[in-house]
């Protein structure tokens, strides 16, 4: 079946580099996606990339992408305090609508 | 446009009574999503409807939940009767799904649910 699975915490330092890694099982997702969620709020898609793609790169963030081994990862450069959220790794699994969401990784930013 | 608009926010209920959650999606979109999430069980997808026509129940926990959408624009979800186990924020996210969309969904603020 579909699942994704990540870690659930993370902490980092402010200014350094934040890695959140994902895995997840269907081999056939087309899109997969990190959504951001801040406190209070609904989740906000963050960025996305395509299954053909093996990285994307949107200002701070990098996506890398390995196919062989259903992982995602998002890097987020230059840590701030505002990037303190849950974030979600996500895949569209076979059905067109349907968005399969992993368990969230709190990220933490210390001093 | 307004986004994704739940009603209430807040809701706090006694242990039996029915609840009512209300969602209008983002106009033009023809998916509709309700989650409910947790500390205890993180995000878990309750049911989603595409064209008003629910397509996966699955996540449904009890036959004390029902989901209901009349109209492009609206959707209920009701829990009756409510338990404190159901305590929890609920979120209601709509998308314009397409096989060559990325199909991003669009969540609203949620309604956080206490049931005593």
């Amino acid at each position: 079946g579909e699942d994704v699975e990540q870690s659930l915490f993370l902490s980092v330092r402010e200014g350094d580099s934040s890695v959140i890694n994902c895995t997840y099982t269907d081999s056939s997702s087309t899109y997969l996606y990190w959504y951001k969620q801040e406190p209070g709020a609904g989740l906000q898609l963050l960025t996305y990339i395509f299954s053909n793609m093996d990285m994307k790169q949107d200002q701070r963030l990098t996506v890398l992408l390995n196919k062989k081994d259903k992982h995602l990862s998002l890097r987020i450069a230059d840590t701030q305090t505002g990037d303190s959220a849950i974030y979600f790794c996500a895949e569209r699994g076979s059905s067109a609508s349907k968005i399969i969401f992993g368990s969230g990784t709190r990220l933490s930013i210390r001093p | 446009d307004a986004g994704v608009i739940q009603s209430p926010r807040h809701e706090v209920t006694e242990m039996g009574q029915e609840v009512t959650l209300r969602c209008k999606p983002i106009s033009g979109h023809n998916s509709l999503f309700w989650y409910r999430q947790t500390m205890m069980r993180g995000l878990e997808l309750l049911i989603y409807f595409n064209n008003n026509v629910p397509i996966d129940d699955s996540g449904m926990p009890e036959d004390r939940f029902s989901a209901k959408m009349p109209n492009a624009s609206f959707s209920t979800l009701k829990i009756q009767p409510s338990e404190p186990r159901d305590s929890a924020v609920y979120f209601c996210a709509s998308s314009f799904s397409g096989t060559r969309s990325y199909n991003e969904q669009f969540f609203g603020p949620g309604t956080r649910l206490t049931v005593l």
